[in-house]
Formats: C-alpha cells, sequence, structure tokens
C-alpha cells in the first residue's frame, strides 16, 4: 500500500508487503531530512536521515528516497511487521538552523 | 549511549501548583530542545538551548520557565498551567545546531486540573 502525502494519515499494511510513506516538505532550502518513529505513549525514535546530496540511504529494513525536484521524501519498509505500528513522522532542517519542522504524521497499521 | 531520560514519567498538578520536569543527556550534546506535543499532532518546539544559553523561545507563555543548569541538564519550571497546557512534554537534544538529528526522550505526560 502507499500514502499518498501526509493529507491520508492513515496506512493499512498486510504483515508481510512493504509499506511506503510518503511525505512533501515545504522548504526548499532545507538540506536535512530526518524520519521518525512513534509509538504510542513513547518519544519518537529515530529511524534513517538523509542530507539533500543524496537521493537515496538505505538502512536496516528501510529505504528513504528524496526528491529535491518535487520536493518529496519517502520512507520505504520492506516485510512490515507488527511492530512497526506506529505513527512515522518526516522532519526537514536547514543545516545551520537549530529547529527542525516535523510534518504532520502517518499512523502505519499492520492487517494480519 | 543514545538515551535521553525524563522524569516524571506522568504528572498530574493543579493550576496553583509549582512543579519541575527533568531531562537528562549523557552524549556530550550540545543543544538540548522543549517540546510539547498534544495528541495526534507532531511535536511543537518549545525552547532550543545551544551551550548552556537559551537560544530559540518559541513565543512560549511565562508560566513555563527552562533552565539549564548544565551541559547534560534540561529543566522546564511549571507555574499557574491551565488545562489546555495538559500534553505529552518531550527533550530531546543533538550534537549541535548543524545537519544533526535530534534525539528524544519517553516524555512527562502532564495532566493540568
Amino acid at each position: 500500500g502507499e500514502s499518498v502525502g501526509l493529507h491520508l494519515p492513515t496506512l493499512s499494511v498486510q504483515e508481510g508487503d512493504n509499506s511506503i510513506i510518503n511525505c512533501a516538505y515545504s522548504n526548499s532550502a532545507s538540506d536535512y531530512f530526518i524520519w521518525y518513529k512513534q509509538e504510542s505513549g513513547k518519544g519518537p525514535q529515530f529511524i534513517i536521515d538523509i542530507r539533500s546530496n543524496m537521493d537515496k540511504r538505505q538502512g536496516q529494513r528501510v529505504t528513504v528516497l528524496l526528491n529535491k525536484t518535487v520536493k518529496h521524501l519517502s520512507l520505504q519498509i520492506a516485510a512490515t511487521q507488527p511492530g512497526d505500528s506506529a505513527v512515522y513522522f518526516c522532519a526537514e532542517k536547514y543545516s545551520s538552523a537549530s529547529k527542525i519542522i516535523f510534518g504532520s504524521g502517518t499512523r502505519l497499521s499492520i492487517r494480519p | 549511549d543514545t538515551e535521553v531520560t525524563q522524569t516524571p514519567k506522568h504528572l498530574v498538578m493543579g493550576m496553583t501548583n509549582k512543579k519541575s520536569l527533568k531531562c537528562e543527556q549523557h552524549m556530550g550534546h550540545r543543544a538540548m530542545y522543549w517540546y510539547k506535543q498534544k495528541a495526534k499532532k507532531p511535536p511543537e518546539l518549545m525552547f532550543v538551548y545551544s551551550y548552556e544559553k537559551l537560544s530559540i523561545n518559541e513565543s512560549v507563555p511565562s508560566r513555563f520557565s527552562p533552565e539549564c543548569p548544565n551541559s547534560s541538564l534540561l529543566n522546564l519550571h511549571l507555574h499557574a498551567l491551565q488545562p489546555e497546557d495538559s500534553a505529552l512534554y518531550l527533550c530531546a537534544s543533538s550534537p549541535g545546531g548543524g545537519p544533526y538529528t535530534q534525539y528524544f526522550g519517553p516524555g512527562t505526560r502532564l495532566t493540568v486540573l
């Protein structure tokens, strides 16, 4: 399944399938991007980041893709597991700034 | 060690009470942050400390008073709060203000009666 931007707040995926969470960021000057996972009752947990001089970065079961032309960021989770259930936030940063700007979040739910 | 700790985990207070939230990190990070998060919303930045000095205050009401006693500790003093201040309060730290991620603590769930 695939969410089309953060105006679709919930993504439901079959266990074992791949998940794709999309994010449209706002500032063309942003040069650093982060994905966070937030489980219920916990603080946001860093998943993966990418700098603007890259268009793809891979971690363990996760891949982040960056398309600066259309200001689009995506998080791909391979072989989605029940433990992946959470709200996922993208965040952008202009590197010399102290602030990061969070997107509105996408809830990922896993169907057994 | 990429851990940010926060105490207490839960706090219930009346509108006339004074309480404090505490945050600690031992990663040698020089920037620390307070965020407020309401249900189903992203975290909202409140304050940023850089090298123990307040560098950003996002127009937060004066009933919230931050303090950075040293490079590892961050406090948030609370006084005369309103019920709408009930939220999850998150602390975060990062190595500095450059292209670094922020590491978050588990948060303090605050309820104002």
